[in-house]
């Protein structure tokens, strides 16, 4: 049991550039969600999902985009990279049977764009 | 609308003192309310939460939280800090009201530094 994996773990952009983040759980959660986390910030939610085929925005969207065409599975997309996107990437999940659930956080991936 | 504060960015204590991390909240209806804690260069892991009943929460490596709805408050507590408890704590909060948000809040984070 995995719990949520996260690819990869680094990646060096240069601006313009495009990537795409992978997030996997394989604890059947409904829910996935996308934050960021930069100094000072706490963690800032990009994008989240409500269940397979679902997608929704967060308090950060812009400059991102994201897919959950498979239930475990949530990508979050960068277009066109930006150095303000320079920043730590955590995924989440949660079962999504209510308000009480917990969620569950990947390792991370840390990104810079120059 | 929901939302936390941490007032302290950090928070230093002396091994094998009592340990306080402070959280206060905001929802239009009644709370639910957790804790996660983040070692370096890791995830987020849940610490506890509180949901009902008891205001007094146990949860995972010794640590606990007190819930005051008339101060709106749920600080993180330890009896006797570690240096293995330097970490990066993070209160988080939903709000139980109908038509309240699913989606957590989270605060800033507070730095707990425990000196040897």
């Amino acid at each position: 049991n995995a719990g949520v994996t996260q690819t990869p773990k680094f990646r060096v952009l240069k601006t313009g550039q495009s990537m795409t983040l992978l997030c996997a759980q394989d604890m059947n959660h409904e829910y996935m969600y996308w934050y960021r986390q930069d100094p000072g910030m706490g963690l800032r939610l990009i994008h989240y999902s409500v269940g397979e085929g679902t997608t929704a925005k967060g308090e950060v969207p812009d400059g991102y985009n994201v897919s959950r065409l498979k239930k475990q599975n949530f990508l979050l997309g960068l277009e066109s990279a930006a150095p303000s996107q320079t920043s730590v990437y955590f995924c989440a999940s949660s079962s999504g049977t209510g308000r009480t659930d917990t969620q569950y956080f990947g390792p991370g991936t840390r990104l810079t764009v120059l | 609308a929901q939302s936390v504060a941490q007032p302290e960015d950090q928070v230093n204590v002396a091994e094998g003192n009592p340990l306080t991390v402070k959280c206060t909240y905001s929802v239009s209806g009644n709370p639910y309310l957790f804790w996660y804690v983040q070692y370096p260069n890791r995830g987020l892991q849940f610490l506890l939460k509180y949901i009902t009943g008891d205001n007094l929460v146990k949860g995972s490596y010794g640590f606990e939280a007190e819930f005051n709805k008339s101060q709106t408050s749920f600080h993180l507590k330890k009896p006797s800090a570690l240096v293995s408890d330097s970490a990066l704590y993070f209160c988080a909060v939903r709000d139980y009201a109908s038509g309240g948000s699913y989606i957590p809040t989270f605060g800033r984070g507070t730095s707990l530094i425990v000196h040897p």
